[in-house]
């Protein structure tokens, strides 16, 4: 069955410093990856898709993710995160049965 | 650009009463999906619409049924509400069908029974 694990519940770094948050699927063929960001009280938010093509992803907000096949990761990673970058962080996978599979999501603290 | 339109964003019901949530897909959207957040907890997949027909159909409770209408707009209908069933209730929708096509979000109806 299709799974996604986000191994991090919980995040800080430091305004300005790099990001990286983790996600692993598990799927036989090539999947259909997603992260979505969802600040509190608030909508998921889109931030980027790998369908097919160049593994390396540019999405909005400055976020980028790299999706590894031989690794079954889709990182999420930013250069430098501001303080409005803290959010609940979700990778999302869609399967051979077309459902969507999200992670159990990764809270972004942000420290001044 | 347009987004998806969720209401009422809040609810208030009592036990064993009635709810209607109502989602609005952006403009040529023909597909709906409907998720349910409870607290601290990832998106589960309800149900789906493709051209107002049920698509796919997930861990939703026979106590509630959804519907989409001509004009592809969706309704939730939630009955014999119970406390569990709290949450934030998420409407998303995409072009032409299929689940791989990607799905944009509304903000969420936040429904508390008490």
């Amino acid at each position: 069955a299709q799974s996604v694990t986000q191994p991090d519940i919980h995040i800080t770094v430091s305004e300005g410093a790099s990001l990286e948050l983790r996600c692993n699927y598990s799927y036989g063929a090539t999947p259909y990856l997603f992260w979505y960001v969802q600040s509190p009280g608030q909508g998921l938010q889109l931030l980027l898709k790998y369908f097919s093509g160049d593994t390396l992803v540019q999405g909005i907000k400055g976020f980028e993710a790299e999706f590894k096949r031989s690794q079954s990761s889709f990182n999420l990673r930013k250069p430098s995160v501001h303080w409005s970058d803290a959010a609940e962080y979700f990778c999302a996978v869609v399967g051979r049965d077309d459902k969507i599979i999200f992670g159990k999501g990764t809270r972004l603290h942000i420290l001044p | 650009a347009a987004g998806v339109i969720q209401s009422p964003r809040h609810l208030i019901k009592e036990k064993r009463e009635t709810a209607t949530l109502k989602c609005y897909p952006i403009p040529r959207h023909d597909t709906v999906y409907w998720y349910q957040q409870g607290p601290g907890q990832d998106p589960q997949f309800l149900i789906s619409f493709y051209e107002k027909m049920q698509s796919d159909k997930g861990s939703i409770p026979d106590r509630f049924s959804a519907q989409q209408f001509s004009d592809y707009h969706s309704e939730l209908n939630m009955s014999s509400l119970e406390l569990g069933d709290s949450a934030l209730y998420f409407c998303a929708s995409s072009h032409s069908g299929g689940i791989r096509e990607t799905q944009y979000f509304g903000p969420g109806t936040r429904l508390l029974v008490l």
